[in-house]
């Protein structure tokens, strides 16, 4: 069955520190990949994702993602992370049927430290 | 546009009852999406549909839970009975095409007591 692995449930980050999110997907093939964002009491927002082609992407808020076929792995990176950084992180995958049924991990929640 | 809209933001209801979650996506989105999301379990695809059909109901947990989308600006959620485990956040995402890019709503927040 395809399932979504986040290994960290929760990570703790001093401002201005780098960042990597973690990601793990089983699945037959290829998928989509992407990472949303989730604030406190909000709906989830999109940061980044993965279709083809370059296997670094860019994302809003500065955001970067690399797939790495090898390792079944889409991590989530950002260089210098602010405050209003914190916030709940999901991985998902898009599986490639007809109609792209979108699977999320458990999230990894991020806390920053001023 | 206003984004996905969902009502209500929270309902608090008693065992037994029937609760009826709405959404209206975002105009021009063919496709709607049911999560819900809890503490255990995470974030769960309950349903989808593409152009107002169902396309897979797999993850509705049980006969107590019905979806509907009788046009493609609105679709409802139901429960019912409600029991104290359907307590979560409940959250409706539309997309212009399939599993794209998804727009969240803000939530429904039930509480079964």
């Amino acid at each position: 069955a395809q399932s979504v692995t986040q290994p960290d449930i929760h990570i703790t980050v001093s401002e201005g520190a780098s960042l990597e999110l973690r990601c793990n997907y089983s699945y037959g093939a290829t998928p989509y990949l992407f990472w949303y964002v989730q604030s406190p009491g909000q709906g989830l927002q999109l940061l980044l994702k993965y279709f083809s082609g370059d296997t670094l992407v860019q994302g809003i808020k500065g955001f970067e993602a690399e797939f790495k076929r090898s390792q079944s792995s889409f991590n989530l990176r950002k260089p210098s992370v602010h405050w209003s950084d914190a916030a709940e992180y999901f991985c998902a995958v898009g599986l490639k049927t007809s109609y792209d049924k979108v699977i999320f991990g458990p999230g990894t929640s991020l806390s920053v430290i001023p | 546009d206003a984004g996905v809209i969902q009502s209500p933001r929270h309902e608090v209801t008693e065992m037994g009852q029937e609760v009826t979650l709405r959404c209206k996506p975002i105009s021009g989105h063919n496709s709607l999406f049911w999560y819900r999301q809890t503490m255990m379990r995470g974030l769960e695809l309950l349903i989808y549909f593409n152009n107002n059909v169902p396309i897979d109901d797999s993850g509705m947990p049980e006969d107590r839970f019905s979806a509907k989308m009788p046009n493609a600006s609105f679709s409802t959620l139901k429960i019912q009975p409600s029991e104290p485990r359907d307590s979560a956040v409940y959250f409706c995402a539309s997309s212009s095409h399939k599993g794209e890019k998804l727009f969240f709503g803000s939530g429904t927040q039930l509480s079964v007591l």
